[in-house]
């Protein structure tokens, strides 16, 4: 069985920083990108970040560039958000997603998020 | 930035009843990138179809997905009680990978 188990978090003040971490479990850890999604309770759901299958290629929403890191660590199958900077706008429940394709002669197809972790609220305010 | 229009915003319908929601794309997107989710209060997002037409793991067959290029539709040919819930489509062929706003399937 898929798990990604979330932690850290919790609440920050404007300018301040939090780390979230998401323990992967189930499944070959290494194979899969891994994203961050966010979302304010009762509103749509934000992409935030992306890392691929062994850390070497990241990407990021507008909105968090040059403020939040994305990383792995593929022998304690764990990704993490280190979120500096932070900002009132950040407040929202954080998911770890795992990013599921089938690819073949250097095309990758269906790509979905397949697995989501349980969420962890993120409050920044002063 | 590909941007994802949902309609309507809210459903109302009984069970028992077909429910039909929409999702339209700025510009084209690849069927192969196009995935719907399934969000229920406190819970997080499920995934329900990928590639535009198939479900996932465990979903049942009353759910249904179809489209192509701009315009993506998800069906359900007869609503159960738990099918009442908030639905999201997602195009994850391009960064960002972006969300519709959401419909909201409430029991009427």
């Amino acid at each position: 069985e898929v798990r990604l188990v979330q932690s850290g978090g919790g609440s920050a003040q404007p300018g301040g920083s939090l780390r979230l971490s998401c323990a992967a479990s189930g499944f070959t850890f290494i194979y899969d990108w891994m994203h961050w999604v966010r979302q304010v309770p009762g509103k749509g759901l934000l992409w935030v970040s992306r890392v691929n299958n062994d850390g070497s290629s990241t990407i990021y929403a507008d909105s968090v560039k040059g403020r939040f890191t994305i990383s792995r660590d593929n022998v304690k199958n764990t990704v993490y958000l280190q979120m500096d900077s932070l900002t009132v706008e950040d407040t929202a429940v954080y998911y770890c997603v795992r990013d599921v394709s089938e690819c073949g002669s250097g095309t990758c197809y269906n790509r979905r998020f397949d697995s989501w972790g349980q969420g962890t609220q993120v409050t920044v305010s002063s | 930035e590909i941007v994802l229009t949902q309609s309507p915003g809210t459903l109302s319908l009984s069970p028992g009843e077909r429910a039909t929601l929409s999702c339209r794309a700025s510009q084209s997107v690849s069927s192969t990138h196009l995935a719907w989710y399934q969000q229920k209060p406190g819970q997080a997002p499920r995934l329900l179809i990928y590639g535009a037409s198939s479900r996932a793991t465990g979903i049942p067959d009353r759910f249904s997905g179809s489209g192509s290029g701009t315009d993506f539709t998800v069906t359900i040919s007869r609503l159960e009680p738990e099918d009442f819930a908030v639905y999201f489509c997602q195009q994850c062929g391009t960064s960002p990978y972006t969300f519709g706003q959401g419909t909201k399937l409430e029991i009427k």
